[in-house]
C-alpha cells in the first residue's frame, strides 16, 4: 500500500522566507508525484507533478520540488514566501499506473507580511 | 472545459435526514474519486470508479454511505441517514487515462444539525 507523510503540520513565516516542505512516501515501485495547494475556503488545486526525468520540477508562482529517489521524498521549496502563498499543502502519491492517489495530511502555511 | 462540478455547493441538513451529493466529472476522464476533508481528520479518499466501476470503497466509513456511478458523467454519494459527525467538506475529484493527477471540483460543504 501506497502512503505519504508530511513532517510539519503547521509552518508560519515571514514574508520573503525561504521555504520547504517535507514530504515522504513509501511504495515499493515507480510513482507518481504531486503538490496540491488549497487556499483558504477553496478547492485543491495542483501546484506541480512529477512523472519522470529531471528530478527537480518547477510549478507555479515560483514553487518547485525535488523529487529524491533514494530518500524516498518529494520536498516542496520557495526561495522567498509571499502573504499571498498562506494556503494548505498536500503532498500525494500513486503508483504509475494506477489512479488511486495517496494525499499527504497536509502543511498549513501562514505567512506573516 | 468546466472543471469538475460539484453540487449543491453548500448543504445543511438535520439528523436521520437523506442527503445526496452530485458530481459531474470532467468530459473524457474515466477516474472518479470522492474525499472528505475535516479538521480532525484531513482529507480521505472514500471510494473510486474506475470506468464508472467502483475499484476501492474501504475508505467509506459506514453503510450509511454510498456512492454510485451509473454513467460516466454523473456520480453520487449518499448519506442516510445523516450524523452530526458527517459534517465536513466532500470532494469529487476525476482523472483520465494517461493524466494520473485528480482535478478536484468546488467541494460540497454539509452541515449536519
Amino acid at each position: 500500500a501506497q502512503s505519504v507523510s508530511q513532517h510539519n503540520h503547521h509552518v508560519i513565516l515571514s514574508e520573503a522566507a525561504s521555504l520547504e516542505l517535507g514530504c515522504n512516501y513509501s511504495y515499493g515501485g515507480t510513482v507518481n508525484l504531486f503538490w496540491y495547494v488549497q487556499y483558504p475556503g477553496q478547492h485543491l488545486q495542483l501546484l506541480l507533478k512529477y512523472f519522470s526525468g529531471d528530478p527537480l520540477v518547477k510549478g507555479i508562482k515560483g514553487f518547485e520540488a525535488e523529487f529524491i529517489k533514494s530518500k524516498f521524498s518529494f520536498n516542496l521549496r520557495k526561495p522567498s514566501v509571499q502573504w499571498s502563498d498562506t494556503a494548505e499543502y498536500f503532498c500525494a502519491v500513486n503508483g504509475a499506473g494506477s489512479y488511486q492517489l495517496t494525499f499527504g495530511k497536509g502543511t498549513k502555511l501562514s505567512v506573516i507580511p | 472545459d468546466a472543471g469538475v462540478i460539484q453540487s449543491p455547493r453548500h448543504e445543511v441538513t438535520e439528523m436521520g435526514q437523506e442527503v445526496t451529493l452530485r458530481c459531474k466529472p470532467i468530459s473524457g476522464h474515466n477516474s472518479l474519486f470522492w474525499y472528505r476533508q475535516t479538521m480532525m481528520r484531513g482529507l480521505e479518499l472514500l471510494i473510486y470508479f474506475n470506468n464508472n466501476v467502483p475499484i476501492d470503497d474501504s475508505g467509506m466509513p459506514e453503510d450509511r454511505f454510498s456512492a454510485k456511478m451509473p454513467n460516466a458523467s454523473f456520480s453520487t454519494l449518499k448519506i442516510q441517514p445523516s450524523e452530526p459527525r458527517d459534517s465536513a467538506v466532500y470532494f469529487c475529484a476525476s482523472s483520465g487515462t494517461g493524466v494520473p493527477e485528480a482535478f478536484f471540483g468546488q467541494g460540497t460543504r454539509l452541515t449536519v444539525v
